[in-house]
C-alpha cells in the first residue's frame, strides 16, 4: 500500500523558517518524480514545487522561487520542502504527492497524496 | 503562463447529471493533456480524470472528462450524481516550457 506521510509543519513567524516532510512507503520512490501542492484558507490548489527521481531536476513557482528549496533523500524515501524567508501568504495546507513520471513531473499527475500538513505564518 | 477559468459552482439533483467546463486563457488546450481532482474538506486532493479523459483505477465510470477545441476548453461530466460526490473539483494542466502545473480555481459541485 503507498503510503506518504507528511510532518514538520507548524506556526512560523515572518521571516522564519520551517522544513517540511514527506516519508513514502509501498512504492520504489526513486523511481518516480513527486510535488508539493498548497491550498490557503478560503482557496484553491497551488502548486509550489517538483523534483525528478534523482534530485537533478527541481522546479518551483515563482510564488516561492528563491525562498523554497524541494529535495529528496532516496536512501530514506523521503522528499523535504526548506522554506525561509515565510511570509503570511504562505500560509497553507501543504500536500506532497507522489507523480506519475519519473523525469518530467509536468505530464503526470499526482496519484497518491499525503494527508496534508499545516503551516500557518503569523506574528 | 496560461489560466484555467472553472465556474464557481454547479449544483444537480441526485441521479442526474452535471458538467464542469475549464477553460484555457491562452494556447491550445489540446497541447497540454488535462486533469481532474476531486477536493473534499479535511481530505487530500484525489486525481478523478488524468490525460484528458482517462480514469484511474477505482474512479467510478459516472466520472469522465473531454476536450472540446471549438471553445478551448476541457469539461468534467459526472452522472448519476450522488450525495458522495459533493466536493470541490479543480482542473490542472501545464506548461511544459517553464515546466510547472497550473490549476484552475475550482468549482464547488452541491448535490441537492
Amino acid at each position: 500500500e503507498v503510503q506518504l506521510l507528511q510532518s514538520g509543519g507548524g506556526l512560523v513567524q515572518p521571516g522564519g523558517s520551517l522544513r517540511l516532510s514527506c516519508a513514502a512507503s509501498g512504492f520504489t520512490f526513486s523511481k518516480y518524480a513527486m510535488t508539493w501542492v498548497r491550498q490557503a484558507p478560503g482557496k484553491g490548489l497551488e502548486w509550489v514545487s517538483a523534483v525528478g527521481d534523482s534530485s537533478g531536476r527541481t522546479h518551483y513557482a515563482d510564488s516561492v522561487k528563491g525562498r523554497f528549496i524541494i529535495a529528496r533523500d532516496n536512501s530514506q524515501n523521503t522528499m523535504y520542502l526548506h522554506m525561509t524567508s515565510l511570509r503570511v501568504e504562505d500560509t497553507a495546507i501543504y500536500y506532497c504527492a507522489k507523480v506519475t513520471r519519473r523525469h518530467d513531473f509536468w505530464s503526470g499527475y499526482g496519484d497518491y497524496w499525503g494527508q496534508g500538513i499545516r503551516v500557518t505564518v503569523s506574528s | 503562463n496560461f489560466m484555467l477559468t472553472q465556474p464557481h459552482s454547479v449544483s444537480g439533483s441526485p441521479g442526474k447529471t452535471v458538467t464542469i467546463s475549464c477553460t484555457r486563457s491562452s494556447g491550445s488546450i489540446a497541447s497540454n493533456y488535462v486533469q481532474w481532482y476531486q477536493k473534499r474538506p479535511g481530505s487530500a486532493p484525489s486525481a478523478v480524470i488524468y490525460e484528458n479523459n482517462r480514469r484511474p483505477s477505482g474512479v467510478p465510470d459516472r466520472f469522465s472528462g473531454s476536450i472540446a477545441s471549438s471553445s478551448n476548453s476541457a469539461s468534467l461530466t459526472v452522472s448519476g450524481l450522488k450525495t458522495e460526490d459533493e466536493a470541490d473539483y479543480y482542473c490542472q494542466s501545464y506548461d511544459s516550457s517553464i515546466p510547472i502545473w497550473v490549476f484552475g480555481g475550482g468549482t464547488k459541485l452541491t448535490v441537492l
